[in-house]
């Protein structure tokens, strides 16, 4: 089973701050995607990123895929409180065709 | 153009009754998608259908649980009998993509309590 280990769990930040949250695996993926998901609602893709190494920007979100295609960030600049919810990643591994999701980091930007 | 719908919204039931989840995907995709969501697991792959046919159903839970797509406009999760353990919010989602690595198109969600 391929485990994609998101941190932090819990982020609560002041609207105008930057952060950062990661996406970690011992495993390799083919593709990498992160979600966005507000409270009563369902996940809505953000991103698909695919090359190791690939960087892809979304206005103030920037998206990392590591070299290795193990790993991916999420940079969020100057966090507004519309950017509240709970950000997945989910890759698809190589030998799995399956698109496998952490348990998401919930962000919390207070106004 | 209207997305995944999903009903009911909320359902909350007794243990050892029958629960049934709907789902309509959005028109043109030919794959669907049931997923469990809890906070201890996460997101959850229950089973996906292909073109209405199942193609995986390794992730549903135990034999009480089960996933019909008669038509490719409509599709069920049945769950008999419930227990509490059940409870979670269960996720309907399809894509054109024809398998699960595309990109998903999430329903709002049916939350299940079993009491």
């Amino acid at each position: 089973t391929q485990l994609l280990e998101q941190s932090p769990q819990f982020l609560s930040i002041q609207e105008g701050e930057n952060l950062t949250v990661y996406c970690n695996s011992s495993s390799v993926f083919s593709s990498l995607q992160w979600y966005r998901q507000e409270p009563g609602e369902g996940p809505v893709l953000l991103v698909t990123v695919v090359t190791g190494g690939e960087v892809k920007k979304l206005k103030r979100l920037t998206f990392q895929f590591g070299d290795a295609r193990k790993d991916s960030s999420l940079h969020i600049t100057a966090a507004q409180p519309g950017d509240t919810g709970l950000y997945l990643c989910a890759g698809v591994g190589g030998s799995n065709y399956k698109l496998t999701f952490g348990k998401g980091t919930l962000l919390t930007v207070n106004p | 153009d209207a997305g995944v719908i999903q009903s009911p919204r909320h359902e909350v039931t007794e243990m050892g009754q029958e629960v049934t989840l709907r789902c309509k995907p959005i028109s043109g995709h030919n794959s669907l998608f049931w997923y469990r969501q809890t906070m201890m697991r996460g997101l959850e792959l229950l089973i996906y259908f292909n073109n209405n046919v199942p193609i995986d159903d390794s992730g549903m839970p135990e034999d009480r649980f089960s996933a019909k797509m008669p038509n490719a406009s409509f599709s069920t999760l049945k769950i008999q009998p419930s227990e509490p353990r059940d409870s979670a919010v269960y996720f309907c989602a399809s894509n054109k993509a024809g398998g699960p690595s595309g990109e998903l198109f999430f329903g709002e969600g049916s939350r299940l309590t079993v009491l």
